[in-house]
């Protein structure tokens, strides 16, 4: 069984501040990785993608990718109240056979307090 | 619009009445997915496509079928709910297996 670890939280940091948000994974040969952000009661929707060892930047967004250490993060800067949800990380892995297996953390929950 | 559209968002029913969730998505995706989501246990998977005519399991299977004969349908069957799939479920698709998912708005199913 693959598995996705993430801190359940509450994280809760002040309007302004940088967010960390942290995901590791136990399939060495896992390909991709995602972040998707999901408020209550709805569906979760895309925040970012990455697929190669390294940083990628999105607007105030940036996650960090680091195989060999089997870790993914996701940095939220200037964090704004809107920004309150709970965050899942994903990991693509091939599990055989023509198989992929998608697999979420259970997420982090986040509070940017005003 | 592109999206992913799931039907009905909400259903209430009685243990062991066959039901059907119906997805439908318009962006001629190939990948597509269902998954449960419950409190506590985060999002499961229980069935994916890779292509028409191409399911396999995912964490979650028992207890469900799907069916992918058009590339853009891929309902979720309960041939006999139980209350233990009272739960929000959630169909996504992809482009193909490897690229991010986009998500209906989900489907909460009550089994009495």
């Amino acid at each position: 069984q693959k598995e996705v670890e993430q801190n359940s939280g509450p994280l809760s940091v002040p309007e302004g501040a940088i967010a960390s948000l942290n995901c590791t994974y136990s399939d060495r040969g896992s390909q991709s990785f995602f972040w998707y952000r999901q408020y209550s009661g709805k569906s979760p929707e895309l925040i970012m993608s990455i697929y190669s060892n390294g940083d990628k930047e999105d607007g105030r967004f940036t996650a960090q990718l680091n195989k060999a250490s089997q870790y993914v993060s996701l940095l939220i800067r200037d964090s704004q109240p809107s920004d309150s949800a709970t965050y899942l990380c994903a990991v693509l892995a091939y599990s055989g056979a023509g198989s992929y297996q998608l697999t979420f953390g259970k997420g982090t929950k986040l509070s940017v307090i005003p | 619009e592109a999206q992913v559209t799931q039907n009905p968002r909400y259903l209430i029913t009685v243990t062991g009445k066959k039901l059907t969730v119906t997805c439908s998505q318009n962006m001629n995706h190939e990948y597509m997915s269902w998954y449960r989501q419950d409190p506590g246990l985060g999002l499961r998977q229980i069935y994916y496509s890779m292509n028409v005519e191409v399911t396999d399991k995912g964490d979650v299977p028992e207890g469900y079928k799907v069916s992918r004969k058009e590339k853009r349908n891929f309902p979720l069957i309960l041939e006999s709910p139980s209350p233990n799939q009272t739960s929000l479920y959630f169909c996504a698709s992809s482009l193909t297996v490897g690229q991010p998912q986009h998500f209906g708005d989900g489907t909460r199913l009550s089994i009495l």
